[in-house]
This record gives structure tokens, sequence and C-alpha cells, in this order.
């Protein structure tokens, strides 16, 4: 089915464990987006990307690789996680001309970093 | 310092009653405002947005209103109903910035039947 999909749903991990969240998405959206949710701070801006090969740091980049080789996927990275980064993540996407416009996100992935 | 700000975590209202989710902002060059809502389990989907050249925004049910002195947004529901019960985000980018979004803490909303 079309759409944005993000896999493991769920995934639990150890401190300094490295970790890869995957975000895929049929619309040949050129901008895709990586957040997170924590309580009282809302979504935050991780890593964006405007195209393929074409990444840049959000609100919150530390401790987080991203690349993008293919316009349908963007996968996020915990080099060596940490608890700090127990989490919701959500990738999104959306059409090329504005990065505001009517974000779609996926159904997210809740990481836990024991 | 958060630059989108949901002062009221939770709201209760009864089926058929408006509900008013409140946001305030304090970056003056945002130009854009966009409210999403989110179920549990599932990611946020767009609702509504508005332009800072309009104080107005309505769809349905949903009306967003704009006050750019006050750097005040709210989302009004008429009437509500139980399956608006979720977390309510506000979002606000600014042409200059790149037009990244800058979501609030969110607002959870239940409509009692």
């Amino acid at each position: 089915d079309a759409g944005i999909t993000q896999s493991p749903r769920y995934k639990i991990t150890e401190t300094g464990r490295q970790v890869t969240l995957m975000c895929h998405q049929t619309w040949s959206h050129s901008y895709m987006f990586w957040y997170r949710q924590d309580l009282g701070h809302g979504l935050r801006l991780i890593y964006y990307s405007a195209a393929a090969d074409i990444t840049d740091k959000g609100e919150v980049p530390d401790g987080y690789v991203v690349s993008r080789s293919k316009t349908e996927n963007f996968p996020l990275t915990l080099e060596s996680a940490t608890r700090s980064q127990t989490s919701v993540y959500f990738c999104a996407s959306t059409s090329a001309g504005t990065a505001n416009e009517k974000l779609f996100f996926g159904s997210g992935t809740q990481l836990s970093v024991l | 310092d958060q630059q989108v700000k949901q002062n009221s975590p939770s709201l209760s209202v009864q089926e058929g009653r408006i509900s008013i989710l409140n946001c305030d902002y304090t970056n003056s060059m945002f130009d854009y405002f966009l409210w999403y809502k989110k179920y549990p389990a599932e990611g946020p989907t767009f609702l509504i947005s508005i332009s800072s050249i309009k104080d107005k925004n309505e769809d349905g049910r949903f009306t967003v209103f704009l006050n750019k002195s006050a750097k005040h947004l709210s989302l009004h529901i008429v009437p509500s109903q139980p399956g608006d019960s979720a977390v309510y985000f506000c979002a606000a980018s600014a042409y200059n910035a790149g037009n990244m979004l800058t979501f609030g803490g969110g607002t959870r909303l239940m409509v009692k039947p």
C-alpha cells in the first residue's frame, strides 16, 4: 500500500548499542524528517532531508546519524544508544516546494534504551 | 526555550459543546501555523492551517483563529464529538528558517459522551 511506513514498531535495546530505525515512503516526496516525541516537549526535529543525498540537522541531532541514498528511504541510526534517547520516533514526509505543508507521518517507533 | 507553547496539557469537554485549544508563540518571524491531531499508537495527521495574512480559517467543525499582536492562536471545535478525543499539536514555521515546523507540547482533548 502507498504511504509512509516505519520499522520496527517497538524496539528495546541496551545502552551503548547501535540501533537503526527505518522509514520508507512510496509517494516520492522530496522532503523527509525524523522527529522524537517526549512528554512536555511535543515533537522535536532531529534531522531532515530535502532530497536524496541532502541531509541537515534539526533541533536535537546529537547522538543520531541519518543517510538518504534513495528518495524513498530515510534511516535513522543511534550510534551508541543512551537512556535519554528513550522516546517515540516519528518519520514524516512532504512534497517539494515547501517543507511545512501538511507533513505525512508514519505510525512511529517506540524505542526503550535500558 | 520553547518557541511554541500549549499551556494546557489536557482539556475535558462534554459532547456537543465547544472545545477551545490554545497555543502561544514567541518568535515573531513565524508566518504559518498548523494544527495536527494524534490518536494513540498513530502518527499525527494534519488538521487545519492558517497563514499570518489571515486571522481566521474554517474547515467544517474546525476553526483556527490567529491573533498576531498577542502571538496567540486557538483551535475551536464545534460541536465536539467523542471521536475528537486525541492529542492536538500546534506547530509554526518561518519562511526565513527554511519553513521547518516547530511544535508545541500538545494538549490532550477528552470529549465525554
